[in-house]
């Protein structure tokens, strides 16, 4: 099993709609969550961090967390066409607290 | 405010050739070091981590070594570079946030080709 999975894409939505990537990781002992943006031919950005249960804001972004199901989302209120870019999932790994990250969602927000 | 600092940015070299890529980090003390690869299809790999001068810590078997000679730098390395060694290498350094998350911030990347 793969410790992070996330869907390659690439996932289309419509300038304005909201667009929602998803991530599942295997490890239960993680705490930690980690949202990051990849423009192409760039480094990751991070756009969020979570580890508690349930949902974080900070503007047109929400990270929701279950860690009963081992899930992790990002929802993206708005969209604009500068969101277009790989969005990559990440959590800190339990046993030896080293970031581990999915192989990204390609992202396509349609002018 | 901390910045960190990664190069060369591009480089193309012939199989069998050595390799060195150099990291370092201002405005921080005694950071976690770390290098990651990208390439195609394969998505962020961790290669390297550090805690400290001379502590690395190798996170699958390849073809490539680290080295922390000072507390701020962090250098990746090759004697002979093999074609499967092309790929998007990643220095990133790691901070505790007051929420106590341990969050990552990345160099600019050097893409390496190797022909």
């Amino acid at each position: 099993q793969k410790e992070v999975e996330q869907n390659s894409g690439p996932l289309s939505v419509p300038e304005g709609a909201i667009a929602s990537l998803n991530c599942t990781y295997s490890d239960r002992g993680s705490q930690s969550f980690f949202w990051y943006r990849q423009y192409s031919g760039k480094s990751p950005e991070l756009i969020m961090f979570i580890y508690s249960n349930g949902d974080k804001e900070d503007g047109r972004f929400t990270a929701q967390l279950n860690k009963a199901s081992q899930y992790v989302s990002l929802l993206i209120r708005d969209s604009q066409p500068s969101d277009s870019a790989t969005y990559l999932c990440a959590f800190l790994r339990g046993r030896d607290d080293k970031i581990i990250f999915g192989k990204g969602t390609r992202l396509h927000i349609l002018p | 405010s901390q910045t960190i600092h990664q190069w060369p940015a591009t480089l193309v070299q012939p199989v069998g050739s050595p390799l060195s890529l150099e990291c370092t980090v201002e405005g921080t003390s005694n950071p976690n070091l770390y290098w990651y690869r990208q390439a195609a299809g394969r998505g962020l790999q961790l290669l390297f981590y550090s805690v400290g001068i001379g502590q690395i810590s190798s996170e699958v078997p390849q073809n490539l070594s680290a080295s922390r000679p000072q507390d701020r730098q962090f250098i990746l390395s090759s004697k002979k570079l093999l074609l499967s060694d092309s790929g998007f290498y990643l220095c990133a350094w790691s901070t505790i946030r007051a929420s106590g998350a341990n969050v990552l911030t990345f160099g600019a990347g050097s893409r390496l080709t190797v022909l």
